[in-house]
């Protein structure tokens, strides 16, 4: 059974850092990108980031570029998002999701919620 | 990116179809066939329900249908049922490799 579980959100000051991961099983993880969606409290689904599957192709929102980065450690099967500078709008569930083909995000997790408030 | 534009909310009787509709650009929707719909119950995570416009994973009922023209993709629910109840969105991959969802719409079952 696939099973993805993200851990490491939490309540940071403006301006903090949180690392957030996504431990992966019930599949082969280092065959598949993998992508990081966030949701804030009572809106709608935002992409925010993509790794291929070795982790030498990397893509961002504009809205994170610059103080996001994705990770992956296939040797651990976790996923991985460094989440600097955060602001309040950046408040959000943070889901990760695996996308074995182009726009199929066929499994999630539960998602981790980050709070950035003072 | 902006959000892919969609109706906030939807509603139906129980059997009726209902359609939600998701306009985007043609540097996304327009763009290509990698157009997926997703249901999203309260407090659950996403679910998977409709990927290259019209193609249904397995496991998803076939009252669930996809469609695309232009711009514009749209997601028909045949006999609507209660389950059916939650928030939807849309998603395109975009022309600069990046992906852009829809804005949700609430589907209400009367």
């Amino acid at each position: 059974e696939v099973q993805l579980v993200e851990s490491g959100g939490g309540l940071v000051q403006p301006g903090g850092s949180l690392r957030l991961s996504c431990a992966a099983s019930g599949f082969t993880f280092s065959s598949y990108w993998m992508h990081w969606v966030r949701q804030a409290p009572g809106k709608g689904l935002v992409w925010v980031s993509r790794i291929n599957t070795d982790g030498s192709r990397t893509f961002y929102a504009d809205s994170v570029k610059g103080r996001f980065t994705i990770s992956r450690d296939n040797a651990k099967n976790t996923l991985y998002l460094q989440v600097n500078s955060l602001r309040a709008e950046d408040t959000a569930v943070y889901y990760c999701a695996r996308v074995p083909n182009i726009g199929q995000f066929d499994y999630w997790g539960q998602g981790t919620l980050v709070t950035v408030s003072s | 990116q902006s959000a892919l534009t969609q109706p906030a909310s939807v509603s139906g009787s129980p059997g009726q179809s209902i359609t939600i509709s998701c306009t985007g650009t043609s540097s996304d929707v327009g763009g290509n066939n990698y157009v997926s719909w997703y249901q999203q119950h309260p407090g659950k995570a996403p679910k998977f329900m409709i990927y290259d416009v019209s193609k249904r994973p397995s496991g998803v009922s076939n009252r669930f249908s996809g469609s695309k023209s232009g711009n514009t993709a749209s997601l028909t629910i045949a006999g609507l049922q209660a389950e059916d109840e939650a928030d939807y969105y849309c998603c395109s991959y975009t022309s600069i490799s990046t992906y852009v969802f829809g804005s949700g719409t609430k589907v209400t079952v009367l």
